[in-house]
């Protein structure tokens, strides 16, 4: 069966920093780029940023570049995002999605980072 | 522009066609997706490349774009097609992906 399973999340102070993974099963994960996509609590959907398959090409959405960092172990089937510098305004589900260009098709079922003091 | 607008509500009666929209320039250049979010749960996609359905999505959820907007139909709206429905693209350098503001469907 083709799964994400997001970890990681929790609480974390202005200015902290956090990890959060996304494990993944039942396809070639080499084979897909990967995103990142959050939303805040009672809003919409922000897509945060993508990573392609060899992991050599990264990108990110204006209000995180600088600050997060995407990355992926191919040998771990694993996908991480580093978040650092964090705000309030990044409190939020963290889901991890397969794909980027061509659609996200397969979503995880998130991961909640509450930045608070 | 990359932004992309879709109403915040639409409401149709059970049985009834549902029709949601999805407007921004980059449409005319680049597909839309549209995504299934019910409440407390993950979203799924339902249509993608403009008009193609994933496998295990009901034949009722179709979709449409000409020029700047993308349509999402749902024919023969069920009580459990309730849920909010998202947009969204690549920006035109293909660098970002860009979601709608989501639309809440009431079947009622």
């Amino acid at each position: 069966e083709v799964q994400l399973l997001e970890s990681g999340g929790g609480l974390v102070q202005p200015g902290g920093s956090l990890r959060v993974s996304c494990a993944a099963a039942g396809f070639t994960f080499s084979d897909y780029a990967m995103s990142w996509v959050r939303q805040a609590p009672g809003k919409g959907l922000e897509w945060v940023s993508g990573i392609s398959g060899s992991g050599g090409h990264t990108y990110y959405a204006d209000s995180v570049r600088g600050r997060f960092i995407i990355s992926r172990s191919n040998f771990r089937n694993t996908l991480y995002l580093q978040l650092n510098s964090l705000r309030a305004e990044d409190t939020a589900v963290y889901y991890c999605a397969r794909g980027f260009i061509d659609g996200l098709d397969i979503w995880g079922q998130g991961t909640r980072v509450t930045v608070s003091p | 522009s990359s932004e992309l607008t879709q109403p915040p509500s639409v409401s149709v009666s059970p049985g009834q066609t549902a029709r949601i929209t999805c407007s921004g320039d980059v449409l005319s250049k680049k597909y839309a997706y549209w995504y299934q979010q019910k409440s407390g749960q993950a979203p799924i996609l339902v249509i993608y490349d403009d008009t193609k359905r994933p496998s295990g999505i009901p034949e009722r959820f179709s979709g449409s774009s000409s020029g700047t907007v993308a349509t999402l139909t749902i024919s023969g709206a069920q009580m459990e097609d309730e849920a909010d429905y998202y947009c969204d693209s690549t920006d035109i350098s293909g660098d970002q992906r860009v979601f709608g503001g989501g639309t809440k469907l009431t079947v009622l």
